[in-house]
């Protein structure tokens, strides 16, 4: 399977824990881009980078939250002292630097928050 | 108000109708419009991939780009069960501005 991988595909966790995520990106693919979808929500955006660059975060993104990205290939997402709103569907894409904007999307991370 | 409004639905309609999705937005500096498919508790799935004003079409699917209306759509003829799905549309404002910005999706039903 070439796409978009993302692990854990579930993740429990009591309110205050610590989480970590990890995607790997479509091989080729230098952009990866971070995405937070809630129940009946369409996706809403959280960072992206180029390569191992951070060049856009979005307000979204509280200081509890860190992305990273350190050899330009697979990212992480960790958030600190998870609250029950961050409850959500985290999801993962990733594009090509070529003129075009396809982003092709993992099959995200299910965070629930107890 | 959303930059990007989308009738949530439900809509529920006969297999082998027609099938109307729609999306307006606010920010007329977007350039680049999408449509993904997503099956429940799955990532999002790209169908139709637009650039500008115009119609694209990929096999029982049409996607039309109105920019002076701000107004996209996109078609499904000879619906199939399978279609069943939440259809999101997407946005981008220009090459190099890479972020996407979503619709609330359509949950959309193809009854047998």
């Amino acid at each position: 399977d070439t796409g978009v991988s993302q692990d854990p595909r579930h993740k429990i966790t009591k309110r205050g824990q610590n989480v970590t995520f990890r995607c790997d990106p479509i091989s080729e693919h230098n952009r990866l881009y971070w995405y937070r979808q809630t129940l009946g929500q369409g996706p809403e955006f959280l960072t992206y980078f180029q390569n191992e660059a951070q060049l856009e975060k979005s307000r979204l993104l509280s200081d509890r939250f860190s992305a990273e990205r350190p050899k330009g290939s697979f990212s992480t997402l960790e958030i600190q002292r998870t609250e029950q709103g961050d409850s959500a569907m985290y999801l993962c894409a990733s594009s090509k630097t070529s003129g075009s904007s396809e982003q092709f999307f993992g099959p995200g991370t299910r965070l629930t928050v107890l | 108000q959303k930059e990007v409004e989308q009738d949530p639905g439900p809509l529920s309609v006969p297999e082998g109708a027609i099938v109307s999705l729609n999306c307006t937005y606010s920010n007329s500096a977007f350039q680049y419009f999408m449509w993904y498919r997503q099956y429940s508790r799955k990532g999002p799935e790209l169908l139709m991939y637009t650039y500008s004003s115009g119609n694209k079409e990929d096999g029982r699917f049409t996607a039309q780009v109105d920019k002076s209306s701000k107004y996209i759509s996109l078609f499904i003829r000879d619906s199939q069960p399978s279609d069943s799905a939440t259809y999101l549309c997407a946005m981008e404002l220009d090459f190099g501005n890479e972020k996407l910005t979503f619709g609330t999706g359509t949950r959309l039903t193809i009854i047998p």
